[in-house]
């Protein structure tokens, strides 16, 4: 069974589009997570859930929206979609915010912006 | 959260030698360290990590050491093989209220050669 599962794996799209990716972990999990991961392979947090509740917003624009619906899904969707938003998307969960220790990574999101 | 430093950008070692990689960051802070390795194509995975109150731990070929006086932390892989060929994150973690989130080098990218 897959810890963590993301949805679709790769996304190709046009500039300006509305596009979004889901995430679902069955680990039992109390936090969730979405990074973003550049060309440069640096990885860096947008959001960060915890019981449904937003608890890291990094600076991200606000054309990216984090949706968490239970503690078990976060998704992620992103309208008008620009050139620079090519990336790929990891979501992550880990046990809770107190005791913070391993991220489980879901298998990446490619997006494609053209 | 403030930034970690990630050296080398690039490694390259010949099967069976060791890699070193080190990590320096600035925050008193942290407590918690860990490092996660991406194979090309899939998810970052943790492979190791220690907390602010050791100073070493180890796992088999793999080990990491700090120094929290001088506010750095490396990985050490001993008897390389190609397989150990990746990306390796180094990561940080405050102890403060509110600090949930890791924060993660540039990355490694160690290439052994056969």
């Amino acid at each position: 069974d897959t810890a963590v599962s993301q949805t679709p794996k790769y996304l190709v799209t046009q500039m300006g589009n509305d596009k979004s990716i889901k995430c679902e972990q069955n680990l039992g999990h109390d936090t969730m997570y979405w990074y973003k991961q550049d060309s440069k392979k640096f990885l860096k947090i947008m959001f960060s859930y915890n019981n449904k509740e937003l608890i890291i917003n990094e600076t991200v624009p606000n054309r990216f929206s984090p949706k968490s619906p239970d503690k078990a899904h976060l998704n992620l969707h992103i309208n008008s979609l620009e050139l620079g938003d090519s990336a790929v998307y990891f979501c992550a969960s880990s046990q809770d915010v107190m005791t913070f220790e391993k991220l489980f990574f879901g298998s990446g999101t490619q997006l494609s912006v053209l | 959260g403030e930034n970690v430093e990630q050296h080398p950008s690039t490694l390259s070692v010949q099967e069976g030698d060791s890699a070193v990689i080190k990590c320096t960051y600035s925050d008193s802070a942290s407590n918690y360290f860990p490092w996660y390795k991406q194979e090309l194509g899939k998810r970052p995975q943790l492979i190791i990590d220690i907390r602010s109150n050791v100073g070493e731990k180890k796992d088999q070929r793999i080990a990491v050491t700090l120094n929290k006086t001088a506010k750095h932390f490396s990985l050490h892989i001993t008897e390389t093989q190609p397989e150990d060929s990746a990306v390796y994150f180094c990561a940080r973690r405050d102890s403060g209220a509110g600090s949930y989130q890791l924060t993660f080098g540039k990355g490694t990218k160690l290439s052994v050669i056969p």
